[in-house]
């Protein structure tokens, strides 16, 4: 079973600039997650989709970060103008629902802003 | 949901088991306890998770206390590919509640 894949690896851009980050979630799992880990830190949800549909994005920054995922499958994460405090780990989790017990995380993009 | 207590750091001996608790006091009734471990440079795993029984799998043993206040992950024979983060949860299973990860405890395992 392929796991939840993720591009790029890692990203390093100058503030203001703009970034995007896509994911492929596991074949068949209808909730997909984002989430942002700062160095040192656990991971923090930004949004959950289930389907096509949002159900949580109420810690996304939403005059900066937006998120979609068109089709029920793929998801893209923006950052649009970015900061120096968004340098994190972007990780991306799937699961077969919202009330999976088991999440299934990506390697992560390591983003570096300077 | 409620909030956990971990120690930061903890190291243990390869071949020992690893006792790793946590604290949530302020667990409610219908709350899971859930486990998940992050090592170095890959997104989080999921280990295990338990209401109220004490429960095992292939990876680990979960014992939680009888008032629910308190639990312990157990890795019966700790390796040193089980260095990793130790993040402790609690959750209302079934529902789309999200996972709160804290800072977890940092386990080494020592040659």
């Amino acid at each position: 079973e392929a796991g939840v894949a993720q591009s790029p690896r890692y990203k390093i851009i100058e503030k203001r600039q703009s970034v995007a980050f896509w994911c492929n979630p596991i074949s068949g799992h209808a909730t997909l997650y984002w989430y942002q880990q700062i160095l040192g830190q656990g991971p923090k949800l930004l949004i959950q989709f289930q389907n096509n549909g949002v159900v949580d994005d109420s810690q996304l920054p939403k005059d900066r970060f937006s998120a979609e995922r068109l089709k029920g499958v793929d998801s893209t994460l923006k950052i649009q103008p970015a900061k120096l405090e968004d340098s994190a780990v972007y990780l991306c989790a799937s699961s077969l629902g919202q009330g999976s017990y088991e999440q299934y995380f990506g390697p992560g993009t390591r983003l570096t802003v300077t | 949901d409620a909030k956990t207590t971990q120690p930061p750091s903890m190291d243990c001996a390869e071949g020992r088991a690893a006792n790793l608790p946590c604290n949530h006091s302020t667990i409610s009734g219908n709350e899971y306890v859930y486990w998940y471990r992050q090592i170095h440079s890959q997104g989080p795993q999921y280990i295990i998770h338990g209401l109220k029984n004490n429960e095992t799998n292939e990876m680990a043993s979960l014992i939680i206390t009888e008032d629910r206040k308190s639990s312990t992950l157990i890795l019966p024979h700790a390796t040193l590919r089980d260095t990793a983060v130790y993040y402790c949860i609690v959750r209302v299973d079934d529902t789309g509640n999200q996972f709160y990860f804290g800072t977890g405890t940092s386990l080494t395992v020592i040659p």
